[in-house]
């Protein structure tokens, strides 16, 4: 079965610096890799994903996310953080057999500070 | 907006009863899966629907139950209702593309 990890629960960073949410995967075969972001009382919204070609990755909004294979790690970077990028933030992965399904990490509570 | 839609947006209701929740996919989006993100359990997969057949199961209890319909809306049924059921319900859709997308979520609170 497939899993993910996010090691930190809240990454606090000030608005301008580099911001990375850090994500490792579990999965048997290649993974599919995504990161969707939750603003309060919000849905998910999509940011990126990896499938396959480079390993860096560009989403929306800025951020940009790193496959590492040999780390079996998928961080999500944004080269300077705004205040606006407070939210929570998911990593995910998602089961390439029948169903489909995806499986979040815990999330990572993100606090950009002016 | 995602272009996935879910009514209501909030409901209230007492243990022991039973609710529906509706969800409508993208336009040409064939699979509905459904979520429910609580604070102990976080986001966990229920159940994927692919033009109107159950695909999978997931973290799904018995006493919850799901169908698509022709027009490939889908509604969550959830009955004989505790406290521990209060969460957010989101459902998702996707095509052929790899992404799902989310609708807006129901927050489902049970007293």
């Amino acid at each position: 079965a497939q899993s993910v990890a996010q090691p930190e629960d809240q990454v606090n960073v000030a608005e301008g610096n580099p911001l990375t949410v850090k994500c490792t995967y579990s999965v048997s075969g290649n993974p599919y890799l995504f990161w969707y972001v939750q603003y309060p009382n919000r849905g998910l919204q999509f940011l990126l994903k990896y499938i396959t070609g480079d390993n860096l990755v560009k989403g929306s909004y800025g951020f940009e996310a790193e496959f590492n294979k040999s780390q079996t790690s998928f961080h999500l970077k944004k080269p300077s953080a705004l205040v606006s990028d407070s939210a929570l933030y998911f990593c995910a992965v998602r089961d390439n057999s029948n169903d489909y399904k995806l499986s979040f990490g815990a999330g990572t509570t993100v606090t950009v500070r002016a | 907006d995602s272009g996935v839609t879910q009514t209501p947006k909030h409901l209230i209701t007492a243990t022991g009863q039973r609710v529906t929740l509706r969800c409508s996919p993208r336009s040409g989006d064939l699979s509905v899966y459904w979520y429910q993100q609580s604070l102990d359990q976080g986001l966990q997969f229920l159940i994927q629907y692919y033009n109107g057949e159950e695909r999978a199961k997931g973290n799904i209890l018995e006493r919850f139950s799901a169908q698509q319909f022709p027009d490939l809306h889908s509604e969550l049924n959830l009955s004989s209702l505790e406290l521990g059921d209060s969460a957010l319900y989101f459902c998702a859709s996707n095509g052929s593309h790899y992404e799902q997308y989310f609708g807006p979520g129901t927050r489902l609170t049970v007293t």
